[in-house]
């Protein structure tokens, strides 16, 4: 079965910093890109970071470009994003996806996380 | 970058009622078109890929249709547990995956 773990969404004050991760299982994750989604509360969704299944090729969102980093550490099934210069804008429940198709970028999302909440406040 | 526009924003239908929900890209996307359930409290779930494949364990009263910037999703029948917000999402470009805003189905 596959499983996404989101963690690492606390309350954090404007220009901070964190990292999330999301722990996959059920699938052999180094086959598959990986996306993070947010969500902002009663709001729709926002795609903000692709990794490819080897690490080598990140994309973003505009919202997000040179403040988050994507990465992946396939030895361990993980998934992470750095977060630095915190808005308040950036508040959200962050999801992270899974790819559909193997060694494809294809941004149909077949599995989700159950997210993780960030809150950008002082 | 390519925006998508779903219509309507809110819908009320009854159970075993035909709905359709229509989605607009800004430009030609192609087939590059996916479809996203969200229940409340709950994360997206696929349901249609690449305008009309139909996503493994979806219900056959859900379909797609459309190509280049006009598409459409259709619920044949209405069940009580399809009352959720239903996004579009382009994949044709592939630095970037945009959603459309939703559209909020509601029992009349």
């Amino acid at each position: 079965e596959v499983q996404l773990v989101e963690s690492g969404g606390v309350v954090v004050q404007p220009g901070g910093s964190l990292r999330l991760s999301c722990a996959a299982s059920g699938f052999t994750f180094d086959d598959y890109a990986m996306h993070w989604v947010r969500q902002a509360p009663g709001k729709g969704l926002e795609w903000v970071s692709l990794i490819s299944w080897d690490g080598g090729s990140t994309y973003y969102a505009d919202s997000v470009k040179g403040r988050f980093t994507i990465s992946r550490d396939n030895s361990k099934n993980s998934l992470y994003l750095q977060m630095n210069s915190l808005r308040a804008e950036d508040t959200a429940l962050y999801y992270c996806a899974k790819d559909k198709r193997v060694a494809t970028i294809t941004y149909y999302f077949d599995y989700w996380g159950q997210g993780t909440l960030v809150t950008v406040s002082s | 970058d390519i925006q998508m526009t779903q219509s309507p924003s809110s819908l009320s239908a009854s159970v075993g009622d035909r709905v359709t929900i229509t989605c607009r890209a800004s430009q030609s996307i192609s087939s590059y078109l996916n479809w996203y359930q969200q229940k409340p409290g709950k994360a997206p779930k696929l349901l249609i890929y690449a305008a009309s494949s139909l996503q493994s364990g979806v219900p056959s009263r859900f379909s797609g249709s459309g190509s280049g910037t006009d598409f459409t999703l259709t619920i044949s029948s209405l069940q009580p547990e399809d009352f959720a917000t239903y996004y579009c999402q382009q994949s044709y470009s592939t630095r970037r995956g945009t959603f459309g805003q939703g559209t909020k189905l509601e029992i009349k």
